[in-house]
């Protein structure tokens, strides 16, 4: 059963970089058949696709956040990351890894989210 | 950006009531759909994808249907745990993916 957890800073000054991690267990981020995602959900509000890596390290954004946005991955950790820059109160939300599968862009496992507060 | 609009926003319902949501695409998507429920303080999970296959493990009540432009989500039978809001996501062109706004549906 794979399994994926959030891991970082709770509160985010403005301007900062919002920085999260994504460990993933029960199988290989490695695997060929799989993208890894990062989805964000404001409290009350819907869900924002954020973006997404592939085990190259090849990377997709979202054109809204595209240019604050860096997704890496750590394979030998069985992890990967998200970098969110220059934030604001815009940015509060609970963050969400995910996997993606190729052969259809839905997300089949879900970490459980973290709480990310901008705040000075 | 494919715009995706749920109807109702939120609604009240029985147990035991048959309930219909809708998920309706800004442009053309074929069948690259998929359905999410949520709970409160949960992640979302994943019901149906390509419009009309239930996800491995979720219950024979829940069906989806459609293609293009216009979706539905029915639960022939609203159970308890189906108290939740539900998503609609497109998967037809990206970026990014979409999300719909959602639909909560609450206990009447």
């Amino acid at each position: 059963q794979v399994q994926l957890q959030e891991s970082g800073p709770g509160l985010v000054k403005p301007s900062q970089t919002l920085s999260l991690t994504c460990t993933v267990s029960g199988g290989s981020i490695s695997s060929g058949s799989y993208y890894w995602s990062w989805i964000r959900q404001p409290a009350g509000k819907g869900l924002e696709w954020i973006g997404r890596i592939y085990t190259s390290g090849s990377t997709n954004y979202n054109p809204s956040l595209k240019s604050r946005v860096t997704i890496s991955v750590d394979t030998s950790k069985n992890q990967f990351s998200l970098k969110l820059s220059s934030v604001t109160a815009a940015d509060t939300a609970v963050y969400y890894c995910a996997r993606e599968r190729m052969v259809a862009a839905i997300f089949d496992y879900w970490g459980q989210g973290t709480l990310v507060t901008v705040s000075s | 950006a494919i715009r995706m609009t749920q109807s109702p926003s939120s609604f009240s319902a029985s147990t035991g009531d048959r309930v219909t949501i809708t998920c309706r695409a800004s442009q053309g998507i074929s069948s690259y759909l998929a359905w999410y429920q949520q709970k409160p303080g949960k992640a979302p999970k994943l019901l149906i994808y390509a419009a009309s296959t239930l996800q491995s493990g979720v219950p024979s009540r829940f069906s989806g249907s459609g293609s293009g432009t216009d979706f539905t989500l029915t639960i022939s039978c609203l159970q308890s745990e189906d108290f939740a809001t539900y998503y609609c996501q497109q998967y037809y062109s990206y970026p990014p993916w979409t999300f719909g706004q959602g639909t909560k549906v609450e206990i009447k």
